[in-house]
């Protein structure tokens, strides 16, 4: 099993629609868990961290699952730019590990 | 604060070349990183240090060194340069490798290398 697994997509959805993204982890012992955004031949910047109770930004949602070892990502009212590729990341454990990625979920949002 | 700042942003090289590609950042962070990107493989880590004079090998190592003589610069070689190695380049940096959750990676805009 992969450290970090994404569903690539790409999930093309209309705008104003919902749309989730589940990312799952092998390590239990991870610690930190991120979602970071990558648009079209740019690089990866911090979209929000993930918070054990959840945590919401705007439309942005995120929630951690440890005792099913996943986290999501749930966009509601989905724009024209948040066309992007959204990657999941992992910490494995405390201390100076690097972090892992996610290979990303590609969305497209349609006018 | 210029950020993360990497040089060139395109290169061509021939095989058997070799360069370096260049990351600076202005930020104080110890922890800092070499990625590269291709298509449908993700983000995989090349090298990172985790402060001046310590470094340590990611999941592709391989054709590559790199050195951190500075806090603030982590140059990445390419010994002799192959067509497998052509791909994006990304350096990023933080205060720390996983310090806590508040840790963010800030990448470099990125390096564009084609080996023919």
């Amino acid at each position: 099993r992969k450290e970090v697994e994404q569903d690539p997509g790409p999930f093309n959805v209309p705008e104003g629609a919902t749309v989730a993204f589940n990312c799952t982890y092998s390590n239990s012992a991870s610690q930190s868990f991120f979602w970071y955004r990558q648009d079209c031949r740019k690089e990866p910047k911090l979209l929000m961290s993930v918070y054990s109770s959840g945590n919401e930004d705007g439309r942005f949602t995120a929630q951690l699952n440890r005792a099913s070892q996943y986290i999501s990502l749930l966009i509601r009212d989905s724009k024209l730019s948040d066309s992007a590729t959204y990657l999941c990341v992992v910490t494995p454990n405390s201390g100076n590990t690097p972090l892992v990625f996610g290979k990303g979920t590609r969305l497209s949002v349609i006018a | 604060n210029a950020g993360v700042t990497q040089t060139p942003k395109f290169q061509v090289l021939k095989t058997g070349q070799s360069m370096t590609l260049q990351c600076a950042q202005d930020m104080n962070h110890e922890y800092m990183s070499w990625y590269r990107q291709d298509p449908g493989m993700g983000l995989r880590l090349i090298h990172y240090s985790v402060g001046a004079g310590i470094t340590d090998q990611g999941e592709v190592p391989n054709g590559y060194n790199v050195s951190r003589s500075t806090t603030e610069d982590f140059p990445l070689r390419l010994l002799s340069a192959a067509p497998s190695q052509t791909s994006v380049y990304f350096c990023a940096s933080s205060y720390s490798a996983a310090g806590g959750i508040t840790d963010t990676q800030y990448f470099g805009p990125g390096t564009r290398l084609t080996v023919l």
